[in-house]
């Protein structure tokens, strides 16, 4: 069963239209987390959430914002999407209990395209 | 500031053959991570390592970890091209309850007939 599920999985929007993603999870974990991947990369953290408290990563670009309203749920929102934001999206989970030897949990994926 | 390296980048492989790929981080770090990534999919979790000289094995997979040398190894055994994929370490940035990850680059692999 989906873990961290990830809503659109292909989501096509047009230039400057803004766009929303989602995740669910049903771990309950603390913590979730937004990346991005571009093709051939790494994932690159884009902003995360401890429960309420949100922690955007310095280079993150402002056209980007996220909200968590409850502990399931996450959304990412693009502003004004322009052409270098065509990328796979990657949500993840991991509980905050530090003693914990879980790995980060992540979703399917919305690979996102920019018309 | 954590920094994770990955060697090599890419390796082409036979079927059958051994290799190891190499993950160097550069500060103390009490967790790291082995994730694969297919083409076009997501992450999958392998491995979690927690403590100097783990070692953990999965079929043909196996990671340990050196928090001295802060040094992990991911080893392959005798190759199969199922094991095609992008390899990626990620290392635990150590701030608490607040877990956040520092990648490699990732490792591209082909394990060729």
């Amino acid at each position: 069963d989906a873990m961290v599920i990830q809503n659109p999985r292909y989501q096509v929007t047009q230039f400057g239209k803004p766009v929303t993603l989602s995740c669910s999870q049903t771990l309950n974990h603390n913590v979730m987390y937004w990346y991005q991947q571009k093709s051939s990369q790494a994932p690159k953290l884009l902003f995360h959430y401890y429960d309420k408290d949100f922690n955007n990563e310095a280079d993150t670009p402002d056209n980007f914002q996220s909200r968590r309203p409850n502990t399931s749920f996450c959304f990412l929102d693009i502003r004004s999407p322009g052409l270098g934001d065509a990328a796979m999206y990657l949500c993840a989970t991991m509980t905050g209990m530090g003693a914990s030897n879980q790995p980060q949990h992540f979703g399917d994926g919305t690979r996102l395209s920019i018309l | 500031e954590l920094k994770v390296e990955q060697n090599p980048l890419f390796l082409s492989m036979q079927e059958g053959k051994n290799y190891t790929i190499y993950c160097n981080y550069s500060t103390t770090s009490d967790r790291l991570y082995w994730y694969r990534q297919d083409p076009g999919k997501s992450l999958e979790s392998l491995f979690v390592l927690l403590s100097n000289g783990a070692v953990k094995q999965e079929g043909r997979l196996m990671a340990s970890l050196d928090t001295k040398a802060r040094l992990s190894t991911l080893h392959i055994t005798a190759a199969v091209h199922d094991l095609s994929a992008t390899y990626f370490c990620a290392v635990d940035q150590n701030a608490g309850n607040n877990r956040k990850l520092i990648w490699g680059l990732g490792t591209s692999l082909a394990v060729n007939p």
